[in-house]
């Protein structure tokens, strides 16, 4: 049970570049949601997912997309990266329904830099 | 709207002594509250949570946290730090209703000294 995976560990991008961030869970939990953890504001929300196919948009989700073709996967993409997306990127996933155990599980990051 | 404060940015404490970090949230309806913990460069690991029931929460590494419905607060706490607890210390807040999601506070840094 490898819990939430995340790839790459680092990434530096250069400005417009664009490039797909990777996470995959085994529990076979229904939510899946990135967020973007930046010095002094914690963690804020970016898109996330109650199931394979359904997407919703979070606290800052521009300049970011979703997809969920499975329940496993749950991919990031910048579209166009700006140095402004410089930050260290989360995935998580939790149980959706009543009754679970609540807690969001966390992958172990990506650091992404945009020169 | 939902949202966490952490007072404090900072907090140290020496090695044996009791160690409390703030906070207060804002949620409508009944809050689910939770404590994660980050060391360096690693993500986040879950610490404890509230639901219902009991207001005083165990959770791991000996840390507790007590809910206070009235001042809206959800304090971590440990009665004698370790220097091993050093790390970032993330309060959050979802609220009962279906298909809310979490919000996290900015974090505490908690440097314990030897």
């Amino acid at each position: 049970n490898a819990g939430v995976t995340q790839t790459p560990k680092f990434q530096v991008l250069k400005t417009g570049q664009s490039m797909t961030l990777q996470c995959a869970q085994d529990m076979n939990h229904e939510y899946m949601s990135w967020y973007r953890q930046d010095p002094g504001m914690g963690l804020r929300l970016i898109h996330y997912s109650v199931g394979a196919g359904i997407t919703d948009q979070g606290e800052v989700p521009n300049g970011y997309n979703v997809s969920r073709s499975t329940t496993e996967d749950f991919p990031l993409r910048l579209l166009s990266a700006a140095p402004s997306q410089t930050s260290v990127y989360f995935c998580a996933s939790r149980n959706r329904y009543q009754g679970s155990s609540y807690e969001q599980y966390f992958g172990p990051g990506t650091r992404l830099t945009v020169t | 709207a939902q949202s966490v404060a952490q007072p404090e940015d900072q907090v140290n404490v020496a090695e044996g002594n009791p160690l409390t970090v703030k906070c207060t949230y804002s949620v409508s309806g009944n809050p689910y509250l939770f404590w994660y913990v980050q060391y360096p460069n690693r993500g986040l690991q879950f610490l404890l949570k509230y639901i219902t029931g009991d207001n005083l929460v165990k959770g791991s590494y000996g840390f507790e946290a007590e809910f206070n419905k009235s001042q809206t607060s959800f304090h971590l706490k440990k009665p004698s730090a370790l220097v091993s607890d050093s790390a970032l210390y993330f309060c959050a807040v979802r609220g009962v209703l279906y298909g809310q999601n979490f919000v996290f506070g900015p974090g505490t840094r908690l440097s314990v000294l030897p």
